[in-house]
């Protein structure tokens, strides 16, 4: 099973359009990030839920809302589509909010094309 | 704030020969220290960490890192490199306490020349 699943894999748009990613995982961790890499394998921080609840919102465009239905849970929804959008985008997940791990579990990526 | 930087973008080794990719970072708080490596096409992955304690850690794949407080250094190294190693390094830190925040350096990308 895998441990941290985003859905999909590949996604390919125009401008302006709106889009979600998916992600879930069955690690039974309480916390979970979506990371930005961009072109150059820079990795950014964009948002962190601890239990559903929002604790990390870097600056990150309005255009982009994530949503945590559950623990296991965070998607990402992204309105109005930029080429500066494009991107590979990381879901992870963690054990504990400032837990003394430190470990983030990664999924395999969602590599957005926008055109 | 803290931050990370990985001297080097790029590294080759020939294979069998050691492995050492840099990194320094800079906190104002006792740090914790992670390596992850990121192969073509998938997420990251922890080869070792440091949080308290021994300063040299042994990770995955036979690499290890040493914690160096006086050079804020994390360098990580390898005796002999495999030409599985190739890949992309990343060096990380968090500070201990509060809502943990990785920072991720810009990457190290490890060529291994048969």
């Amino acid at each position: 099973d895998t441990a941290v699943s985003q859905t999909p894999k590949y996604l390919v748009t125009q401008m302006g359009n709106d889009k979600s990613i998916k992600c879930e995982q069955n690690l039974g961790h309480d916390t979970m990030y979506w990371y930005k890499q961009d072109s150059k394998k820079f990795l950014k921080i964009m948002f962190s839920y601890n239990n559903k609840e929002l604790i990390i919102n870097e600056t990150v465009p309005n255009r982009f809302s994530p949503k945590s239905p559950d623990k296991a849970h965070l998607n990402l929804h992204i309105n109005s589509l930029e080429l500066g959008d494009s991107a590979v985008y990381f879901c992870a997940s963690s054990q504990e909010a400032g837990g003394l791990t430190g470990e983030l579990f990664f999924g395999e990526g969602s590599r957005l094309t926008v055109l | 704030a803290q931050s990370v930087t990985q001297l080097g973008s790029h590294v080759s080794v020939s294979e069998g020969a050691l492995v050492l990719l840099r990194c320094n970072y800079s906190s104002s708080v006792p740090p914790y220290l992670f390596w992850y490596v990121q192969y073509p096409n998938q997420g990251l992955q922890l080869l070792l960490k440091y949080t308290t304690g021994a300063t040299l850690v042994k990770g995955i794949n036979g690499f290890e890192a040493e914690f160096k407080k006086s050079e804020t250094s994390f360098h990580l190294t390898k005796p002999s490199a495999h030409m599985s190693d190739a890949a992309e390094y990343f060096c990380a830190v968090s500070e201990s306490g509060g809502y943990q925040k990785v920072t991720f350096g810009t990457g190290t990308k490890l060529q291994v020349i048969p």
